[in-house]
């Protein structure tokens, strides 16, 4: 079955630990971004990376550092994690960048920082 | 900021068409509009894309208009089920993607 999968999808931690969300997709796909939602912000892009190895920041990237080494995973760091990071994460993928390629979404993570 | 303006919610009777509107007025001519929804705190779910023809799909129908500066996602015949946040939002070849806050579809019984 064509997904993405996350892990955790659910954690509770403390300021200053530091933590990996990971990101997996089966479909081969070329394009991956996380996001992050609170609550009347809508979906905020943190980072993305268009292939294997080429990430670059979105909206909201302070906080946050990400890697590409295989094509399947995009793990999402937070070296120092703070209060202001709970929230709930998303993390997408899409076959490419063109713009006629749906993203595909996990089903979630949510952080709360204590 | 967003590209694409949408109303914060809209309520609609259950069995009839839910047709939700959306401007993207800064449309540029490589940019495809895509609809988004979100059930509770799911992830998104891809809905229906469309660069300048009306689209159809097993889920909905999308008409643009002729100038491509705004466009509507129907939903012919709307159920309990479809309660969501419907995000609209337009991509091109940018490698950022910007959500906007969506509407929130109430669907009435």
């Amino acid at each position: 079955e064509a997904q993405v999968t996350q892990n955790p999808r659910y954690l509770i931690t403390v300021t200053g630990k530091k933590l990996t969300v990971t990101c997996s997709q089966n479909m081969n796909h070329e394009y991956m971004s996380w996001y992050r939602q609170d609550p009347g912000l809508g979906l905020r892009q943190i980072y993305y990376s268009m292939n294997v190895e080429v990430t670059d920041k979105g909206d909201v990237p302070e906080g946050y550092k990400v890697s590409r080494k295989e094509k399947r995973n995009f793990p999402l760091i937070l070296e120092s994690p703070s209060p202001n990071q709970t929230s709930l994460y998303f993390c997408a993928s899409s076959l490419t960048r063109v713009g006629n390629q749906p993203q595909h979404f996990g089903d979630g993570t949510r952080l709360s920082i204590l | 900021d967003a590209k694409t303006t949408q109303p914060p919610s809209m309520d609609c009777a259950e069995g009839r068409a839910a047709n939700l509107p959306c401007n993207h007025s800064t449309i540029s001519g490589n940019e495809y509009v895509y609809w988004y929804r979100q059930i509770h705190s799911q992830g998104p779910q891809y809905i229906i894309h469309g660069l300048k023809n009306n689209e159809t799909n097993e889920m909905a129908s999308l008409i643009i208009t002729e100038d491509r500066k705004s466009s509507t996602l129907i939903l012919p015949h709307a159920t309990l089920r479809d309660t969501a946040v419907y995000y609209c939002i337009v991509r091109g070849r940018d490698d950022k993607i910007i959500f906007g806050k969506g509407t929130r579809l109430h669907i009435l019984p």
